[in-house]
């Protein structure tokens, strides 16, 4: 299976910050990653895939980048509604894998 | 806009079979566009992905759950199904299904649905 390493695990953050997560894969997936944002009791909800196309609906100030094992998600200017955890997922071979998650907390 | 929509016991016996279904609203199940699959989370913890399945009925599981694993789909109600056999306490999780794109991507999900495997 391939691991995805998010970095870090923990990130407390002021609104209007500008934060940055990393995603590391165990191996070679090219641009077959997305990110999915994830309030309590909630689904989660994707936010980029190919690892830089956002998604209909989600805000500009987030951002993806990245390809082979690399990857970054960024949020330009931290908004009260975007604390929550964040996931990374591969998709280039099965099974599909997350990463452990990244907790956005108001500091 | 698509609705996604989990139902099944949530307690589930030690030993037992897990059985919930998804039923689709506001599209259509049977676009040969998009794929249904079933992802969990316990609580407290990251997200499991379980398997994915296609109008056709080709699925693809996780091989660290295949072997109890089964996933089916019935276009005229518009549900697919999960069914995870011999449960332990480690299968207790929130459930969630999810519209996939053709890449795995999941662009739609449910609500998810709380299943506690316990006696």
């Amino acid at each position: 299976d391939i691991q995805l390493t998010q970095s870090p695990s923990f990130l407390s953050a002021s609104a209007g910050d500008r934060v940055t997560i990393t995603c590391r894969a165990s191996q070679d997936i090219s641009s077959n990653l997305a990110w999915y944002q994830q309030k309590p009791g909630k689904a989660p909800k994707l936010l980029i895939y190919t690892a830089s196309t956002l998604q209909s609906g989600v805000p500009s100030r987030f951002s993806g980048s990245g390809s082979g094992t690399e990857f970054t998600l960024t949020i330009s200017s931290l908004q009260p509604e975007d604390f929550a955890t964040y996931y990374c997922q591969q998709v280039k071979t099965y099974p599909v894998t997350f990463g452990q998650g990244t907790r956005l907390e108001i500091k | 806009q698509v609705q996604l929509q989990e139902s099944g016991p949530g307690l589930v016996k030690p030993s037992q079979t897990l059985s919930l279904t998804c039923t689709v609203s506001g599209g259509s199940i049977s676009s040969s566009n998009y794929y249904w699959s079933w992802v969990r989370q316990p609580a407290g913890q990251g997200l499991e992905w379980i398997g994915r399945i296609y109008i056709s009925g080709s699925v693809n599981y996780n091989p660290s759950l295949e072997s109890r694993v089964t996933m089916s789909l019935d276009a005229s109600k518009r549900q697919f199904s999960l069914r995870l056999s011999s449960v332990t306490d480690a299968d207790t999780a929130v459930y969630y299904c999810a519209r996939d794109k053709p890449s795995a991507v999941s662009d739609h999900w449910g609500q998810g649905t709380l299943v506690t495997v316990s006696s």
